[in-house]
């Protein structure tokens, strides 16, 4: 079992549907990453929150608009996707805003648009 | 500008051979940071090593050793007597101290044959 929990595991949506992918942590980490890894590819990263704040983003399309509620839950949520959006979303944590340290994942979210 | 090149694409070997993942990198900083993960078909990410660049010392930790070569720009992993929970994809990853991004390398699929 991995430290930083990601729901659901599984999603298919439509094209005009509103979701929302979750991600929680009890480490006690203070940064929180959202990656985005399509089939054979290295991740990449989309956002960073730092301290609860918007630190980094990738210029992602803001039909993903992320949220971090406290500074154990990071989501992200989605509108108005499109097909090429289909990717394991992975979160990740750690201790500080530092690319430095180590990343703790999780298993990610498989994220299918029809 | 940075990368990280896994000339290897996939790998083969059978159960108890040793195989050796090649990573090679490409940056202009003194000060800089190299971590294999591994990712397993369950999703996540699972940190393995991370190196930084004035620490040339090999490492080995059970099957598991790295050797970091600045001279030629390479951390390559090898696996000693592979088992079959061995097969995953394997990223190599590079950043630097205040780097806004991990880079990632394309990844090596080993898979172990019983």
């Amino acid at each position: 079992d991995t430290e930083v929990t990601q729901t659901p595991k599984h999603l298919v949506m439509g094209m005009t549907n509103k979701k929302s992918l979750k991600c929680e942590q009890h480490m006690g980490h203070r940064a929180m990453y959202w990656y985005k890894q399509k089939a054979k590819k290295p991740p990449e990263l989309m956002f960073v929150y730092s301290y609860e704040k918007l630190s980094i983003n990738e210029s992602v399309p803001s039909r993903f608009s992320p949220e971090c509620p406290n500074s154990s839950l990071l989501n992200l949520h989605l509108h108005a996707l499109q097909p090429e959006d289909s990717a394991l979303y992975l979160c990740a944590s750690s201790p500080r805003q530092n690319l430095n340290q180590p990343q703790h994942f999780g298993d990610g979210t498989r994220l299918s648009i029809l | 500008a940075q990368k990280v090149t896994q000339a290897q694409t996939e790998i083969s070997v059978v159960e108890k051979e040793d195989v050796t993942l090649d990573c090679v990198y490409e940056t202009r900083d003194t000060t800089y940071y190299l971590f294999w993960y591994k990712q397993p078909p369950s999703g996540e990410l699972v940190f393995l090593i991370r190196r930084n660049s004035f620490d040339e010392q090999n490492e080995i930790s059970g099957r598991y050793s790295w050797n970091f070569q600045k001279s030629t720009s390479s951390f390559n992993f090898t696996i000693t007597a592979s088992q079959v929970v061995d097969s995953a994809v394997y990223f190599c990853a590079l950043t630097q101290t205040g780097a806004n991004n991990l880079f990632f390398g394309t990844g090596t699929r080993l898979t172990v044959i019983p």
